[in-house]
């Protein structure tokens, strides 16, 4: 997993408050993906996104969660109006494109008090 | 959805032992992975299959894709301390959705020396 670059990888925040997590994929990597695990739990596929496009946002929360991947800069996970059920780790993945090896970030842990 | 059932859920042996550990799906896939994960960090890749009865070595680790598609196992010969981790099996599907991971719940691994 080197080389997927997660920040901040320890997050505290209170219930109400914003999260935001950034996300810089391997080099050369165009694909990134977010991961959420909760405790003692599996791995689950929130987002998929390119370049400036949401490719698949089928595993994310309906509200308060959004993800963006701008043309520069890293991809953002962002985390509205957070509450307690949102303490979780989040992952994040890149590949260079569909079908080849994903890489995953070390991981950001989010805690809501 | 896909659901991914890993067994057994947590395993405690001697330092020199092997383990198993296995994966079934209620539906197919065509990609098995498996990772590990050492506390506080990320999934790290360790073995890839892509092809029904696939079976693939890395070291002391070997893995097979099953010939049904439906399920997989993962082998580590002589265990060692270092082994210590939670080891997760993810599935990958073909064609449009061949980015999205299914993961397992885990098997926890004890190691004692």
């Amino acid at each position: 997993n080197a080389g997927v670059m997660q920040n901040p990888r320890h997050l505290v925040r209170r219930r109400g408050q914003e999260a935001r997590l950034r996300c810089s994929p391997m080099k050369g990597h165009s694909h990134v993906y977010w991961y959420r695990q909760l405790p003692e739990e599996g791995l689950k596929f929130m987002v998929y996104l390119q370049k400036e496009n949401i490719i698949d946002e089928s595993g994310m929360p309906k509200e308060r969660f959004s993800a963006e991947f701008p043309k520069e800069g890293p991809s953002i996970l962002r985390i509205q109006q957070v509450v307690r059920g949102d303490s979780a780790a989040y992952f994040c993945a890149s590949s260079r494109g569909t079908g080849n090896t994903i890489y995953f970030g070390e991981g950001s842990w989010l805690t809501v008090v | 959805g896909q659901q991914l059932n890993q067994s057994p859920q947590s395993m405690f042996i001697q330092e020199g032992e092997d383990v198993s550990m296995n994966c079934t799906s209620s539906s197919i896939f065509n990609t098995w992975l498996w990772y590990k994960q050492d506390p506080g960090e990320g999934p790290v890749l360790l073995i890839a299959l892509y092809k029904a009865g696939e079976l693939t070595s890395n070291g002391r680790l070997t893995a097979q894709f099953g010939i049904t598609r439906k399920d997989s196992f993962l082998n580590i010969s002589a265990s060692i301390p270092s082994d210590v981790g939670i080891y997760f099996c993810a599935g990958m599907n073909s064609g449009g959705s061949n980015y999205k991971l299914t993961f397992g719940k885990g098997t926890l691994l004890t190691v004692n020396p």
